[in-house]
């Protein structure tokens, strides 16, 4: 098990730029999440896929953000034309498990932090 | 979607245990109870779920209140690397919405040596 693995850890662009990041989970693990964490409060849920299919978009995913897991192992967020909001953690998380049983633990990485000047 | 209510914060001595308290008066019976915790500059860290009856494993014991309104994380002897933020989370057992985890802003465990 060598853990959640998110790059970068650190990304600081221009206002108006577009970034990508990546998370590469456990590998067994078929189920992704990406939440955004800001400074002071808990992670707040975007996205989730089940292998390859992305099932659930939280409201908080707006049309600038687009996320993939296109072979069902590693999976990119993007932010297109970043504003000063989007400045945050970015954290990824995976678990195992069935459409049955949704209580496996989500393994979280260490998170991608951006910052937007 | 049913809520949790934890303190702010909360002191503790090495070495002692910790009770760190959970409010949920809304839950549903098929609501499961998640303790995760998040370290300074780390992603979260699951510690233990339960649901009717009290859990145990290495990291901590979960003790859920007979009317289920209530839970406690126990922490038996506190280190310093208990030092985090703990949040309960409540969460479906299966179906829609059942694979987000809904976190609050917890409490923050400041352990003195």
């Amino acid at each position: 098990d060598t853990g959640v693995s998110q790059n970068p850890r650190h990304k600081i662009t221009k206002r108006g730029q577009n970034v990508t990041f990546r998370c590469d989970p456990i590998s067994e693990h078929n189920r992704l999440y990406w939440y955004r964490q800001t400074l002071g409060q808990g992670p707040e849920f975007l996205t989730y896929f089940q292998n390859e299919a992305q099932l659930e978009k939280s409201r908080l995913l707006s049309d600038r953000f687009s996320a993939e897991r296109p072979k069902g192992s590693f999976s990119t967020l993007e932010i297109q034309r970043t504003e000063q909001g989007d400045s945050a953690m970015y954290l990824c998380a995976s678990s195992s498990g069935g459409s049955a049983d949704s209580n496996q633990p989500q393994h979280f990485g260490d998170g991608t932090r951006l910052s937007i000047l | 979607d049913a809520k949790t209510t934890q303190p702010n914060s909360m002191e503790s001595n090495e070495e002692e245990p910790v009770h760190l308290p959970c409010n949920h008066s809304t839950i549903s019976g098929t609501d499961y109870i998640h303790w995760y915790r998040q370290l300074p500059s780390q992603g979260p860290e699951y510690v233990i779920h339960g649901l009717t009856s009290n859990v145990n494993n290495r990291m901590a014991s979960l003790a859920i209140a007979e009317d289920r309104k209530s839970s406690t994380l126990i922490l038996h002897r506190a280190t310093l690397r208990d030092a985090a933020v703990y949040y309960c989370i409540l969460r479906l057992h299966s179906g829609a919405g059942s694979y987000q985890l809904t976190f609050g802003k917890g409490t923050k465990l400041s352990v003195i040596p």
